[in-house]
């Protein structure tokens, strides 16, 4: 299993800002996931971050609006860049283990 | 491309009673399916994990069965408690997918009255 956290729990930001996320695992993955949840919505993957290379992208998202970091085996952030309204969502890390897929308690971001 | 529909999308029920949600997936090559609880303004908490290769698993009251050739599968919940309310979320990882790359059904949301 993993234990998954991330910071901060929830923020309330002003539409052009940015605002970065930190997730952190309680023990070495490869790789760490990024999704997010819009009101009301579904689960949907963002991109995967590997350590030491660059993110791998979905279809719908791009590393200037979500750039990535990864510097070691257990720590990840997702910066969320010039936000507007529609940004506003949860967002969460994830990582597999043992072929399971565990998640991070989620940020919840609003967007005025 | 994979669809996961989960029926019906909101379900009361009286404590004691037993619940049946529902997930079907639009194409059966999956790797695995995997049954999540969500709780308001929560994260999800991985509740059982069926490979392509089983037709069920169980855990205390739960039991999540998996029909690959008609792309479904059901999670039964026996004995329903007032703490069981939440929302349940199906996901699928299809054998081109990624590692990590699941895809989720919109949700059933529970409530269990006392």
């Amino acid at each position: 299993s993993a234990v998954i956290s991330q910071k901060p729990s929830r923020d309330i930001c002003q539409r052009g800002t940015s605002l970065t996320i930190q997730c952190q695992v309680d023990s070495q993955v490869t790789m760490m996931f990024w999704y997010r949840q819009q009101p009301g919505q579904s689960l949907t993957l963002i991109a995967t971050a590997n350590q030491g290379s660059e993110a791998t992208y979905e279809s719908g998202f791009v590393i200037d609006k979500f750039p990535i970091s990864r510097p070691n085996l257990t720590f990840s952030t997702l910066t969320v860049s010039n936000m507007s309204p529609e940004d506003s969502s949860i967002y969460l890390c994830s990582v597999e283990s043992g072929k399971e897929q565990y998640f991070g308690p989620g940020t919840r971001l609003t967007v005025t | 491309k994979q669809e996961v529909t989960q029926i019906p999308a909101a379900l009361s029920v009286p404590e004691g009673e037993n619940l049946v949600l529902n997930c079907s997936f639009t194409d059966s090559a999956i790797y695995n399916l995997q049954w999540f609880r969500q709780d308001p303004g929560k994260g999800l908490t991985s509740l059982l994990l069926i490979q392509s290769s089983q037709r069920e698993q169980t855990s205390g009251r739960l039991n999540a069965s998996l029909d690959k050739s008609s792309g479904r599968s059901t999670l039964y919940i026996a004995a329903s408690q007032p703490g069981d309310s939440a929302t349940y979320l199906c996901a699928v990882r299809g054998t081109t997918d990624s590692w990590g790359k699941l895809q989720f059904g919109a949700g059933t949301q529970v409530v269990v009255t006392p």
